[in-house]
């Protein structure tokens, strides 16, 4: 079974461009969620996507947006970066709602210059 | 919102020597769960904890959720190069599968 696959794994951008990454959860799962990870703030929850529809959503700014597919793949977009976006930007997916255990992408790394 | 403390912050042990990190909460959890993240890696799931008081173990590592549910522990005995990484604790907070980390310990073993 394969697991969540994260593109791309590297990119450079700079202030004021925008930038999208993709994540394929693991088949059958319907649970998509996205953290960021840097070093000073630790893993933050984005927003987290179930069947197409947002259901749970951290405390970022509107400039990070997301959406689901039907088959389940989910992006995520930041708009208008800032250096503070650069991070390492990780997709888990999830069995089902409130399951527990996710499974983690190798992540998306976002350099902004 | 939903905080967790996690101490301490960084470990250096021999190998051979035994590890543990804790987690604690100001508030009732409803359950604990444990990532460990190799360098350069991802988050990748260990086990999760729901009832007061339980233990579980896995090979060298032995999980354990507080009485009150507050806090947890992660104990590694004779820790090895493999062990190498940062341990997390994470709950469940708001629903569905949106998960609290924890800051996380991170462990370097030496030879």
């Amino acid at each position: 079974k394969a697991g969540v696959t994260q593109t791309p794994r590297y990119l450079i951008k700079t202030r004021g461009q925008q930038v999208t990454l993709s994540c394929s959860p693991i088949s059958g799962h319907r649970s998509v969620s996205w953290y960021q990870q840097t070093p000073g703030q630790g893993l933050q929850f984005l927003f987290e996507y179930f069947s197409e529809t947002q259901r749970n959503k951290g405390n970022f700014p509107g400039r990070f947006s997301g959406r689901q597919f039907s088959n389940s793949r989910s992006e995520m977009n930041v708009s208008t970066l800032e250096l503070g976006d650069s991070a390492l930007y990780l997709c888990a997916s999830s069995g089902g709602w409130g399951t527990g255990e996710l499974f983690f992408g190798e992540g998306s790394r976002l350099t902004v210059l | 919102g939903q905080q967790v403390m996690q101490i301490p912050q960084y470990q250096h042990v021999q190998e051979g020597e035994d590890f543990t990190t804790y987690c604690n909460s100001s508030t009732t959890l409803s359950n604990i769960q444990w990532y460990k993240q190799r360098p350069g890696g991802h988050p990748v799931f260990l086990i999760q904890l729901v009832k007061s008081g339980e233990v579980k173990k896995q090979k060298r590592l032995t999980f354990q959720f507080g009485e009150a549910k507050k806090n947890s522990s992660l104990h590694i005995t004779a820790t090895q190069t493999t062990d190498v990484g940062t341990y997390f604790c994470a709950v469940i907070t708001g629903g569905g599968n949106k998960l609290t980390f924890g800051t996380g310990t991170q462990l370097k073993v030496e030879l």
